[in-house]
Parts: C-alpha cells; sequence; structure tokens
C-alpha cells in the first residue's frame, strides 16, 4: 500500500549546526505534505506544510523541500537548539483527505 | 496557544472498565475531528474520523463497538474504550482542521489498563 517513510531513525547533531530530516513518499497523487515535531508525552505540534505545486517553503529556522521527481521531502533546521530535540514526523495527503504519517526520526541537540 | 484541547492527559483504569476521551476545539468549530493512536516509538496511525451530526468513519481492523466516537457538537468529540484490556494501553491523539488542510493536535491521553 501507499506508505510515508524516513530514510533514518535517529539524528543527532551538535547545538548550533544546520540539521537535515528526510522524507520519502510513495503516492505520487499526494499534493499536501505537512511535518509535525512531537516531544515526549505530547502531541504533534505543527512546524510547517508545502502543497505539491512549491518545492521549496520556509519559515522561522525551518525550510521544507520538496522533490516531487523522486518523491522526497526534507525539513532543514537551521541553528539548531536544545529545544529542537523531538521526534519529527512528516506527513502527506491528497487535498482535504486524511493525512498518513511517516515513521519518524529523533533528533537530539549535543551541547 | 493551543487550539485543540484533549483530556485527560493521563488515565490508569483497571481491565473491564470504559474511558472517555474528551477533544474540544478552542475558538473555532471543527465539523471533523480525527483520533488517532500511537504506540511507544510509533507514528500516529488513524483510528476514525469523527464527524459532526453524523456516524464516525471507522479505518480498517478498527473496532467501532469497542472505540465508541460521539460527536455531538461542533467543538466535542468524545472517545470512548470500553471494556478496556491492557493491549488497549496506548497514546490517544485527537486533532481538527482547520482551514481545510491544516492539522491541530491535542495534547494526547496516555492510557494505562491495569
Amino acid at each position: 500500500g501507499e506508505s510515508v517513510g524516513l530514510h533514518l531513525p535517529t539524528l543527532s547533531v551538535q547545538e548550533g549546526d544546520n540539521s537535515i530530516i528526510n522524507c520519502a513518499y510513495s503516492n505520487s497523487a499526494s499534493d499536501y505534505f505537512i511535518w509535525y515535531k512531537q516531544e515526549s508525552g505530547k502531541g504533534p505540534q505543527f512546524i510547517i506544510d508545502i502543497r505539491s505545486n512549491m518545492d521549496k517553503r520556509q519559515g522561522q529556522r525551518v525550510t521544507v523541500l520538496l522533490n516531487k521527481t523522486v518523491k522526497h521531502l526534507s525539513l532543514q533546521i537551521a541553528a539548531t537548539q536544545p529545544g529542537d530535540s523531538a521526534v519529527y514526523f512528516c506527513a502527506e495527503g491528497q487535498g482535504a483527505q486524511k493525512l498518513v504519517f511517516g515513521q519518524g526520526t529523533r533528533l537530539t541537540i549535543n551541547p | 496557544g493551543a487550539v485543540v484541547s484533549q483530556h485527560p492527559s493521563r488515565v490508569i483504569c483497571k481491565s473491564g472498565t470504559s474511558v472517555k476521551i474528551e477533544c474540544r476545539s478552542l475558538d473555532f468549530q471543527a465539523t471533523t475531528m480525527f483520533w488517532y493512536r500511537q504506540f511507544p516509538k510509533q507514528s500516529l496511525m488513524l483510528m476514525a474520523t469523527s464527524n459532526e451530526g453524523s456516524k464516525a468513519t471507522y479505518e480498517q481492523g478498527v473496532e467501532k463497538d469497542k472505540f465508541l466516537i460521539n460527536h455531538a457538537s461542533l467543538t466535542l468529540s468524545t472517545l470512548t474504550v470500553t471494556s478496556a484490556h491492557p493491549e488497549d494501553s496506548s497514546f490517544y491523539i485527537c486533532s481538527a482542521k482547520i482551514g481545510g488542510e491544516k492539522l491541530f493536535f491535542g495534547s494526547g491521553t496516555q492510557l494505562s489498563v491495569l
């Protein structure tokens, strides 16, 4: 079936460095993608989204890149801070339909 | 601030009892809410879509008689885990859609069934 997955289950970076979290999706019909951050014991927190008619979108310290040719999504976090430590999920959807979540990547920021 | 409020945040119950979890949309009306289940170190799995004023739509493999969903108003959806058993222990999360696509999540409920 269709799935959304991640290349790496864990990622460690030094505080202040940039981090890149990757996501692969297989449903070519998906036209909406979201990145969520989840801290331990809490619900997911919206970070940034992107539609399929775009290939890049920037937020505060975060950038999402979408490569529809290879069905790849990435989240770049600039100048990482200790508070960025969390599990990051990508999710895909088709318009207003339900979202399918990837397995998550645990990001650890080392002091 | 939070746009979706979920209560309780943690509940411990005995096997065989029922547990109700509430999900409220704050300052907006949510005709559709979603209920997810998350096991440790795993992703969110959609259980059901809660529709105001109508029956919920359950995902394949989710027992509708065990996970009762009620969406009686535009700001409240409830999930009741009936006759809970230890295997129902999990993190349950609700969400509501704002602006057509963007999902905002509640803080989650950690259910532990003894």
